[in-house]
């Protein structure tokens, strides 16, 4: 099985500042990564699919990067919207795996 | 609009057998991969089944012999049927369908499937 570990697992940041998330997949999942956003009580959102495309209707403050085993999620303007957890999911090989998460809180 | 609608869940005790539903509006069920996606109280997501469009069917290892994944297509309908439960599996239980990148791009608001003694 794939395993995606994301880092950090907590992050602290305030309105307005630039955060990155990182993925990082034990084998390569070409480029067949997407992100989600998951608000308390709340089904997860989909943010981004095949490693960079957004989703129709995110913001474009969102963006994602990355190829084979390493990918980013990068907000470039933190809004109190986004504070939230993040997972990133392989689809490349079955069984699809999630990262653990990563928590955004307010600093 | 695409609608998923989860229903099924309760408390079952450790060992019994369970069918969740997942009713999908303004969409065909046959067209699309539809998963199964649960997240057990404070903890990650894990996927968990996908019943392709073809029909073929994968599940996680952790379930994989013990849940089995099918559609009604007159009914428009995926199910989960869930057999031989134990208390790890105990979570909400999302129904999910793909975009055009076969990622989650739709999903519901769950069911919550409870397995206690």
């Amino acid at each position: 099985d794939i395993q995606m570990t994301q880092s950090p697992s907590t992050l602290s940041a305030s309105v307005g500042d630039r955060i990155t998330i990182t993925c990082r997949a034990s084998q390569s999942v070409n480029s067949w990564l997407a992100w989600y956003q998951q608000k308390p009580g709340k089904a997860p959102k989909h943010l981004i699919y095949k490693a960079s495309s957004l989703e129709s209707g995110v913001p474009s403050r969102f963006s994602g990067s990355g190829s084979g085993t390493e990918f980013t999620l990068t907000i470039s303007s933190l809004q109190p919207d986004d504070f939230a957890t993040y997972y990133c999911q392989q689809y490349n090989n079955y069984p699809w795996t999630f990262g653990q998460g990563t928590k955004v809180e307010i600093k | 609009e695409v609608r998923l609608v989860e229903s099924g869940g309760g408390l079952i005790q450790p060992g019994g057998s369970l069918r969740l539903s997942c009713v999908a509006s303004d969409f065909t069920v046959s067209s699309y991969y539809m998963s199964w996606v649960r997240q057990a109280p404070g903890k990650g997501l894990e996927w968990v089944s996908v019943i392709h469009g073809g029909g073929s069917t994968f599940y996680a290892d952790s379930v994989k012999g013990r849940f089995f994944i099918s559609r009604d297509n007159s009914k428009n309908t995926v199910y989960l049927q869930l057999n031989s439960l134990r208390a790890e599996d105990t979570a909400l239980y999302y129904c999910a369908r793909d975009g055009s990148g076969r990622s989650f791009q739709h999903w519901g608001q769950g069911t919550l499937v409870t397995v206690s003694s």
